[in-house]
């Protein structure tokens, strides 16, 4: 059974550039959330996706958007990336109002 | 709002002694709480929850944690360290059934031989 999974494993962008990341939950699970983990600090939540709808978000500018697929898989996009979004970005999957998220390993975003 | 504050960010110990990671958290609601640890270049991996009932769970690797309602904290222990047990900490609270989670920055914990 394989566990949630996402691609790219690392990524090197330019301020300005727009950017698209992926993600597949784990089996069985319906709800898809991203986090952004900057160097030195814990996941911030971005957004929640459940029903190929938003359905909760975490401070994080318009630059910042998603989308869930029926397939439950996911998207993060930025547009307009500045040097600040360069991080880790975590996904994590669930069941609908489920207590426990599984994470990904993460995709590694720099912006030069 | 939630908050989660880790209050060592980091804690070396020396193999085989015994450690715990400090966390305290800020909720207006009823939460669950978290500990997950995190390898170099490597996602979040769940170590133990708090849901409900006993205030002490134990988690994988040997680990345990002991809710205090009173102290809103959610301390992380562990009688014997190992090496392997070199690495990042986190502490996260949930609101009951919100589904997304807030984290505290990390503790560092170095096993030192």
């Amino acid at each position: 059974d394989a566990g949630v999974t996402q691609s790219p494993t690392h990524l090197i962008k330019t301020r300005g550039q727009q950017v698209t990341l992926r993600c597949s939950p784990k089996s069985g699970h319906d709800t898809v959330s991203w986090y952004q983990q900057a160097l030195g600090q814990g996941p911030q939540f971005i957004f929640q996706y459940y029903e190929e709808e938003e359905r909760q978000r975490g401070n994080f500018p318009d630059r910042f958007s998603g989308h869930q697929f029926p397939n439950y898989s996911s998207e993060l996009n930025v547009n307009a990336l500045l040097l600040g979004d360069s991080a880790l970005y975590l996904c994590a999957s669930s069941v609908h109002r489920g207590n426990i998220q599984y994470f990904g390993a993460g995709t590694r975003l720099s912006v030069l | 709002a939630q908050s989660v504050t880790q209050l060592d960010s980091q804690v070396p110990v020396f193999e085989e002694a015994p450690v715990e990671l400090r966390c305290n958290y800020s909720s207006s609601v009823s939460v669950y709480l978290f500990w997950y640890v995190q390898y170099p270049n490597q996602g979040l991996q769940l170590l133990l929850k708090y849901l409900s009932g006993s205030t002490l769970v134990k988690g994988i690797n040997g680990f345990e944690a002991e809710f205090n309602k009173s102290q809103t904290s959610f301390h992380l222990r562990k009688p014997s360290v190992h090496i392997s047990d070199t690495a990042e900490y986190f502490c996260a609270v949930s609101e009951t059934n919100a589904g997304k989670s807030t984290f505290g920055d990390g503790t560092t914990l170095t096993v030192k031989p």
